[in-house]
């Protein structure tokens, strides 16, 4: 069974540009979280989307948006980035709520 | 919201030696896992456990609901044990979120 992938496994870009980020969960899985960690800091609650809705965001400014397709993928959109935006950002999945989280390998994200 | 605090923040262990990690939570969950992040940065998910005992090799981890705590037991450490280990948490009062402490890093000298 393949886990959850992400992708690019790095991206960098200049400050005031968008990044996508993306992820796929695992098969069977309806729920995608995502997380960001910066340098030195824990890992912080992004956005939680389930059956194609968003069902909870932490507390980050409205830049940072994202979308669930109907096969459950999903992208995370950072706009008008800034530099203490890099970070590593993780994307875990879940079958339903109450259950295991799974997360994937992380998008290392460079803003210079 | 719910708050998770690990301890210790560091421990520096001789290769063979066992470690005990703790992990306190202020409210009921229903989720409760363990992960080790290795230096590339992906988190291992170690041990889905909400309550009760569980062990995997020489890992193993308990946690006692009714008490707010769990604890993650590494036995015969290895070099290859060395990252930071993550609590993470879902109350049962909310939003279905993984809420993470703020981690034990774990150093295994040769």
């Amino acid at each position: 069974e393949a886990g959850v992938t992400q992708s690019p496994t790095h991206l960098i870009k200049t400050r005031g540009q968008q990044a996508t980020l993306r992820c796929s969960p695992i098969s069977g899985h309806t729920s995608v979280y995502w997380y960001q960690q910066a340098l030195g800091l824990g890992l912080q609650f992004l956005l939680w989307y389930d059956e194609g809705e968003e069902r909870n965001r932490g507390n980050f400014p409205p830049r940072f948006s994202g979308r669930q397709f109907p096969n459950y993928s999903s992208e995370l959109n950072v706009n008008a980035l800034e530099l203490e935006d890099s970070a590593l950002y993780l994307c875990a999945s879940s079958f339903t709520t109450g259950y295991g989280y799974t997360f994937g390998s992380g998008t290392r994200l460079t803003v210079v | 919201g719910i708050q998770v605090e690990q301890s210790p923040p560091d421990l520096i262990l001789q290769e063979g030696a066992n470690s005990t990690l703790r992990c306190n939570f202020s409210d009921s969950v229903n989720n409760l896992q363990w992960f080790h992040q290795n230096p590339w940065g992906q988190l291992i998910n170690l041990f889905y456990i909400p309550s009760g005992t569980k062990q995997n090799g020489r890992l193993s981890a308990t946690t006692v609901a009714t008490e707010r705590y769990s604890l993650l037991y590494i036995s015969s450490s290895q070099t290859t044990d060395s990252g930071v280990y993550f609590c993470a948490v879902v109350s049962n009062f909310g939003n279905e979120k993984l809420t993470f402490g703020t981690g034990t890093r774990l150093t295994i000298i040769p």
